[in-house]
């Protein structure tokens, strides 16, 4: 079975700062895909970035990144230049292989609720 | 942009009464999902739809949850009846392939339910 850890319930980050938020998974499988999703307090889960487990390079979308280490089994996303409206909920998820139709699904760790200080 | 909608956006019933959700994925979307999302945890699925036929409801207590995605189109999540433990937001989400192998998934705004 699939796991995802998110060992930190709060983040502060002060405006314009870069914040870390960290994410471990357990997996046996081979191929798999890393996501993370903000989730403002009106409750919609946005979509902010994915990493293939095959992926080399991290991956980036604006201002977030991913920092894959595949050994650690460790998916944290880093946000640079933290904006007011980053205040939200992040979420950490997996999806099992593409292969298999009920894999598509993804299993959501915790959360963690960052705010950013003015 | 395309969205996902979900309404009614607030339920607020009694308990031992009937509710139900109702979702329109994105038009092209193959594959629907329920998530139910405890206060202060992770949303966990409930059902996964692939056109109009259940992949996994696993999780879905089937007691008193029922889905259905008849066309393969629209779908309906309803709780007959509603217990306190059911209050929670529920959310859907769909998928498609994509070249990248993501398969993001894209949520509605949810259906937030309170049972009193």
């Amino acid at each position: 079975a699939q796991k995802i850890t998110q060992t930190q319930p709060g983040m502060f980050v002060q405006e314009k700062e870069a914040v870390t938020l960290d994410c471990t998974y357990d997996t046996s499988d081979q191929s798999y895909g890393l996501f993370w999703y903000k989730q403002p307090s009106s409750g919609e889960m946005i979509f902010l970035i994915y990493q293939g487990s095959y992926d080399e390079q991290n991956a980036t979308e604006g201002r977030y990144s991913l920092n894959f280490q595949k050994a650690r089994k460790s998916a944290n996303l880093v946000i640079s230049a933290s904006q007011l409206g980053d205040s939200a909920m992040y979420f950490c998820a997996m999806r099992r292989p593409i292969s298999s139709g009920s894999a598509r699904q993804l299993t959501f760790g915790s959360g963690t609720q960052l705010t950013v200080l003015p | 942009e395309a969205e996902v909608a979900q309404s009614p956006r607030y339920k607020i019933t009694e308990k031992s009464q009937a509710v139900a959700f109702w979702c329109d994925p994105i038009s092209g979307h193959a594959t629907l999902y329920w998530y139910r999302q405890i206060l202060g945890q992770g949303p966990e699925l409930l059902v996964q739809f692939q056109d109009e036929s259940v992949v996994d409801d696993s999780q879905l207590p089937k007691d008193r949850f029922s889905a259905e995605r008849l066309k393969g189109v629209d779908s309906t999540l309803k709780i007959q009846p509603a217990e306190l433990g059911d209050s929670a937001m529920y959310l859907c989400a769909s998928s498609s392939p994509d070249r990248a192998g993501a398969n993001v998934l894209t949520f509605g705004a949810g259906s937030r339910l309170t049972v009193l």
